[in-house]
Order: C-alpha cells, then structure tokens, then sequence
C-alpha cells in the first residue's frame, strides 16, 4: 500500500496523559498536513511542513501541541497533558505542488483520539 | 479570515441528479476543491476549480463562480455508493480550509 499511513488508529488515554502519534506520508510528496476533524465537521488545518520545514501553524494549535518531520520523511504529532477537548480525529495528509495551486491532499485514514 | 457555508443535508433517490452549494468567504484563494468523505474513511479528492466555469470527471461535476463567491458540485446518475459527506475547501497554496459539509444520503 503506497497511500499515507497513519498509526495508531484509535488511541484512548486519560486526561493529562502526552500521546504521540505518527504519520508516513506518500514517498514522493514534500509537503505534509495535520488536520484535526470532529464529528460532523471539516476537517481543520493545525500545521503545514514542506520537507522538513514546518512552515506553518493554525492558531488552533496550542503551545500543548508539537509536530516535527525529521528529515522530511514521517512526521509526529504529540499532545501533551491532553484534555477531554482534544478528543477528535487527527488527520494527515500529503501532497506535492502543483502550477495551478491546486492542493490535491491524499489523506491517511486518521488516528482517533479519545481522552477520558 | 475564512468561512465556506454549505446546506448540512441532503436526500436524493438513486439514478438522479443532485447539486450541493457552497458559498464563501475568503480573500483570495487559487481554487476551490471538493473532498468526499464515507462514513469511518479518510476524505478523497474529487476535484478542483482552478477557473471560473465548469470542470467534469465522469459523473461528478464542479462549478465556481468567483464573481459569486460560490461554487457547487454535481452528482448525476446517483448510486447508493455516493452516501457521503461532502465538503468544499478552499486552497491558498498550502492548506486547505475546510467547509463544515453536506451529508448525501443517496435513497433506493
């Protein structure tokens, strides 16, 4: 399988407890998204990265929230002391830059994030 | 800032032809895409408008109208596979924004 791959699928955690999870994108693609999408919602931006560059980031993110792609390959994403708030699905996606603007994101299938 | 404003709901019978709107407000943009969404799944490129007018793939068309800061997506020949969420975005080039999507429920 060659589409993003997002791990774990569901993680269920109790309040104030970090939880870090990851994301591979599609081999070709430089640029990477986090989105974070709840229920009956869009999903909604959270930060951007081209290679390694992590250039830019939603105010949705709180200073709780920290993502990195080392050498511009996965990424991670890491919530410290979650709260019942950040319950939601969190999204990847990738991409790569189009003339057109035309940011076609192919999506991972998310890691659902319960916090008790 | 930016908002995209679509109807939450709609209901269609298999075999016809349903419109989902999308209006916005957003200070300029390159483009307008349509995502699909199933129940439990990721959400799926459909399409994108670049232009004014009309772009088709298949059953699925898209329109935008940037004068009328509005656009829609046409599903024709509807099939019970179509029952989905659908959601307009806006690109700027890097992210996405999102509308809050409309949900097909494609009936027999």
């Amino acid at each position: 399988d060659t589409g993003v791959s997002q791990n774990p699928r569901h993680k269920i955690t109790k309040r104030g407890q970090n939880v870090t999870f990851r994301c591979d994108p599609i081999s070709e693609h430089n640029r990477l998204y986090w989105y974070r999408q709840t229920l009956g919602q869009g999903p909604e931006f959270l930060t951007y990265f081209q290679n390694e560059a992590q250039l830019e980031k939603s105010r949705l993110l709180s200073d709780r929230f920290s993502a990195e792609r080392p050498k511009g390959s996965f990424s991670t994403l890491e919530i410290q002391r979650t709260e019942q708030g950040d319950s939601a699905m969190y999204l990847c996606a990738s991409s790569v830059r189009a003339e057109t603007g035309n940011t076609e994101a192919f999506f991972g299938q998310g890691t659902r994030l319960t916090v008790v | 800032g930016q908002s995209l404003e679509q109807p939450s709901e709609v209901t269609a019978v298999e075999g016809a032809i349903v419109q989902i709107n999308c209006t916005y407000q957003t200070s300029g943009f390159y483009g307008l895409s349509w995502y699909q969404q199933h129940d439990g799944g990721a959400p799926t490129f459909l399409s994108y408008n670049a232009l004014d007018g009309l772009e088709e793939t298949g059953r699925f068309s898209s329109f935008l109208s940037r004068s009328d800061s509005y656009g829609y997506l046409l599903l024709q020949e509807l099939q019970m596979k179509d029952s989905a969420s659908y959601f307009c975005a806006v690109s700027r080039g890097r992210a996405l924004t999102f509308g809050s999507g409309t949900r097909l429920q494609v009936q027999p």
